[in-house]
């Protein structure tokens, strides 16, 4: 079956500019994460939802940062004047259901650049 | 200090060879550890799934989480090249999302 996705793979923008990232998660997948990684480190988490509404956003780090999952399946992470700081692979996972048990799967990753 | 460390590598060994690939964690209310894999340029991909301490075998990999020391272990027997990849220990608890370590990058030389 179809894995998650993530869109665009790649998107390149400059300093100050806003850009959204979209998540299809593994369908009947309840909860939805958000991560980042940046170049040699781990997965840094952001937030998660449980089906629309969003569970843990202690990740998100300022308020440039926000994202939604209006029905409880695609989600969309949305940056505000972006920074070059900013730059790093953002990861969507998703899980049957909700909590650290859960068998997370990850997408391929968006990788942004801030120029 | 991180939740979760872990050695960042490089680690660089022979085909053949065992791989011992560690991590500490410093919460004591973590109950999952799992082990990702992570291919260059492609997301993380569960290898092993842990609940509480103790071993668990699957094929060439065993992970192993001692809770009293905080120590969380992943081996590999009879590596191989296709083996290359990062590896990258998480640990959770409850309704949290899952914490990452840096993750070891290895290298298994043909």
């Amino acid at each position: 079956g179809a894995g998650v996705s993530q869109t665009p793979s790649n998107k390149v923008t400059e300093k100050g500019k806003y850009v959204e990232l979209r998540c299809d998660p593994i369908s009947g997948h309840t909860a939805l994460y958000w991560y980042r990684q940046s170049l040699g480190q781990g997965p840094e988490f952001l937030i998660y939802f449980q089906g629309t509404g969003a569970a843990d956003d202690s990740g998100l780090p300022n308020d440039r940062f926000f994202a939604v999952r209006p029905e409880g399946s695609v989600s969309t992470l949305k940056i505000q004047r972006t920074e070059r700081g900013d730059s790093a692979v953002y990861l969507c996972a998703s899980s049957l259901g909700q909590g650290a048990g859960e068998t997370q799967y990850f997408g391929p990753g968006t990788r942004l650049l801030v120029l | 200090q991180k939740e979760v460390e872990q050695d960042p590598g490089p680690l660089s060994v022979p085909e053949g060879a065992i791989v011992s690939l560690n991590c500490t964690y410093s919460n004591s209310a973590f109950q999952y550890f799992m082990w990702y894999r992570q291919y260059s340029r492609k997301g993380p991909e569960l290898l092993m799934y842990t609940y509480s301490s103790g071993n668990k075998e699957d094929g060439r990999f065993t992970a192993q989480v001692d809770k009293s020391s905080k120590y969380i272990s992943l081996f590999i027997r009879d590596s191989q090249p296709s083996d290359s990849a990062t590896y990258l220990c998480a640990s959770g608890a409850g309704r949290r999302a899952l914490t990452f370590g840096s993750g070891t990058r290895l290298q298994v030389q043909p």
